[in-house]
């Protein structure tokens, strides 16, 4: 089965611009987890999707940053406008079952977002 | 809120020795904890898990260990190859989400 796939694999952004990640989890899991890893440092939750509705979303920073997952497939992750902080990488993750589970999450390769 | 520190933050050992990975957890109500490999320019990968009623389990050449009570959780890589060289994440199971521990970048010198 195909892994997790985001886009892009890089990108570099001025502060105050814009960007988009995408996340495509694997076919069927309902489950999706963003994390960031900043500086060398350990991984930090984001949110988490069950579908398409927000099951948790303590881990976002403030209001600039910004998920979807219409549909109950893919999640995009906008940050508007950017700050130097956002910096990192940033990971997607999809796992079949979660709440009283305790399924594997498959990562994604990330994506490394530089802001200049 | 919860906590995972890991150590060390970087190791070296020479090919066919052994490494080991200690990290440590602060919920108590933790359950799950896997242990993930990153290579470069990848995500991080599974490599072996452990659930809270299990003391140890044993992969091949990776072994992981629990220590409920002091709330450690330790891995073991023996007969280490270059191809061990990586980033190794701890992480433990807090709520429906996960904690991870800041990585060991282990090198194995040939």
């Amino acid at each position: 089965e195909a892994g997790v796939t985001q886009f892009p694999s890089h990108s570099v952004i001025e502060k105050g611009q814009t960007v988009t990640l995408r996340c495509d989890p694997i076919s069927g899991h309902d489950n999706l987890y963003w994390y960031r890893r900043v500086m060398g440092k350990e991984i930090k939750f984001l949110l988490h999707f069950v579908k398409e509705s927000k099951q948790d979303e303590s881990g976002m920073p403030n209001n600039r940053f910004l998920a979807e997952r219409t549909g109950g497939t893919y999640s995009t992750l906008k940050v508007q406008p950017a700050e130097l902080e956002d910096s990192g990488v940033y990971f997607c993750a999809s796992s079949r079952r979660g709440g009283a589970g305790t399924d594997t999450q498959y990562f994604g390769p990330g994506t490394r977002l530089t802001v200049l | 809120g919860e906590n995972v520190e890991q150590h060390p933050s970087t190791l070296s050992v020479q090919e066919g020795d052994s490494a080991v990975i200690k990290c440590t957890y602060s919920d108590s109500a933790s359950n799950y904890f896997p242990w993930y490999k990153q290579e470069l320019g990848k995500g991080p990968q599974l490599i072996i898990d452990i659930r809270s009623n299990v003391g140890e389990k044993k992969d091949q050449r990776i072994a992981v260990t629990l220590n409920k009570t002091a709330k450690h959780f330790s891995l073991h890589i023996t007969e280490t190859q270059p191809e061990d060289s990586a980033v190794y994440f701890c992480a433990a199971r807090y709520g429906q989400n996960f904690v991870f521990g800041p990585g060991t970048r282990l090198s194995v010198l040939p």
